[in-house]
């Protein structure tokens, strides 16, 4: 099984700022990753897939990238509605893996 | 990116059964392969099963692995999950899932349900 390992758990930061988000694989998963928002109460929500393509009407401010076992996740700039949970998954191979999530607090 | 609607969750004892279903809308149903995705009170997300769009292809978390069984009907644009032998650790919201490309490989999901609850308690 493919360990998805995200980090930090919390991130704490104000709106308008940067906030960069970690995923790492045990092992290759070359490009097949994805990373999702999931807000508090709501279903997740696709933002990325296969490590750097924007899902439909997903905000230009989400890029992702990375490769192989490091995997990134940028907001360029926080609005208040990305204050939420962010979840990678791996898509490589069986079982499909989830990290256990970053959370984007305010600071 | 269409539309699914669970249902079925409720609460039930350990060692019972419970039957999920989900409504697919506003997609081609048939031509997707569909997930079950859990995630526990206070917890991340965990894969359950995948079926494959044609029925012929059924994997499962081992978690579950011998205790759930998914389904679909193609002609009712519905997906199932049966749960047997139901543990406390089952307890979770319980998410489908549509797979984001009609095409092989690269199972991402691209539209949710709203998420059943179902809780195992004595």
């Amino acid at each position: 099984e493919i360990v998805m390992t995200q980090s930090p758990a919390t991130l704490s930061v104000s709106p308008g700022e940067r906030a960069t988000l970690s995923c790492r694989a045990s092992q290759s998963v070359d490009n097949n990753l994805a990373w999702y928002q999931q807000k508090a109460g709501q279903a997740p929500r696709l933002l990325i897939y296969d490590a750097s393509t924007r899902a439909t009407g997903i905000a230009a401010r989400f890029s992702g990238s990375g490769s192989g076992t490091e995997f990134t996740l940028t907001i360029s700039s926080l609005e208040s509605e990305d204050f939420a949970i962010y979840y990678c998954q791996q898509c490589k191979s069986w079982p499909l893996t989830f990290g256990g999530g970053t959370k984007v607090e305010i600071k | 990116e269409g539309q699914l609607l669970e249902s079925g969750g409720g609460l039930v004892q350990p060692g019972g059964s419970l039957r999920l279903s989900c409504a697919a809308s506003e997609f081609t149903f048939r031509n997707y392969n569909m997930a079950w995705v859990r995630q526990a009170p206070g917890k991340g997300l965990e894969w359950v099963s995948i079926i494959g769009r044609d029925v012929a292809v059924t994997i499962y978390a081992d978690s579950v692995k011998g205790r759930f069984t998914i389904s679909r009907d193609n002609s009712k644009n519905t997906l199932s999950l049966q749960m047997n032998s139901l543990r406390d650790e089952d307890t979770a919201v319980y998410y489908c899932a549509k797979k984001g490309m009609e095409a092989p490989g690269n199972n991402w999901f691209d539209s949710w349900g709203q998420g059943i609850l179902v809780t195992v308690s004595s």
